[in-house]
């Protein structure tokens, strides 16, 4: 069974802590996605990477930066977490794209994170 | 900015009732896709639309995507509490090609309760 598998489901952390949320897939998938998910925002794109060592900014990147050494993970580091990162991160993997052709993502189960 | 708004945001029924869940775009996509997501769980695909028009079903649900590729449904027929959960739509942009690598924009979703 192909899956997104986010390293810790609830992390609670303390302001101003170094957080690191790893993301591994096992689909041999060329992109790769972070999200944060909060009521009545949706889901919003914070980082993404279509190759490992390359990133792309997303919607709301600040406060967050990304790491991709290996094609299988992806890291979501909050360098210096703050109360209003307290959210629902959620990653996902694709395919490329393939002319115009979007392949739909698999996510992974989330982590809760909560900043103290 | 491409942005696709869901309707409505919430929506309560009894099982047994039939319901649809509205997702429009000023712009046009060249796929839509639609997700299911459970509390405390990621989004799961459950379909992806592609040509002006087109209708797919899945058992009870059924999909169709606008001939002008702007806007789509979701229609359940016979709901059950099973059917619970949020209700995500995302678009893949029409004018991106390859460049976008496979970045989707998401509605805000849609919160279906259904009541046994």
């Amino acid at each position: 069974d192909v899956k997104v598998t986010q390293s810790s489901r609830y992390l609670v952390k303390r302001t101003g802590e170094k957080v690191f949320l790893e993301c591994v897939q096992d689909m041999d998938h060329e992109n790769m996605f972070w999200y944060r998910q909060d009521p009545g925002l949706g889901l919003r794109l914070i980082y993404f990477s279509y190759d490992v060592k390359m990133k792309e900014k997303g919607d709301i990147p600040e406060g967050y930066s990304v790491s991709r050494e290996k094609k299988e993970r992806f890291s979501l580091i909050l360098e210096s977490a703050s109360t209003n990162q307290t959210s629902m991160y959620l990653c996902a993997s694709s395919p490329a794209v393939l002319g115009q052709t979007y392949y739909g993502y698999t996510f992974g189960s989330g982590t809760r994170l909560t900043v103290v | 900015t491409q942005l696709l708004e869901q309707s409505p945001q919430f929506l309560s029924i009894q099982e047994g009732e039939n319901l649809t869940v509205y997702c429009n775009s000023s712009s046009v996509f060249s796929s839509l896709q639609w997700y299911r997501q459970e509390p405390g769980e990621g989004p799961v695909l459950l379909v992806t639309v592609v040509t002006g028009g087109e209708v797919k079903k899945l058992k009870r649900l059924t999909f169709q995507f606008g001939d002008a590729r702007k806007d789509s449904s979701l229609h359940i027929t016979a709901a059950q509490p099973g059917d619970t959960g949020l209700y995500l739509c995302a678009g893949g942009g029409a004018n991106a090609g390859g460049t976008s690598y496979g970045k989707l924009t998401f509605g805000q979703g849609t919160i279906l309760t259904v009541h046994p």
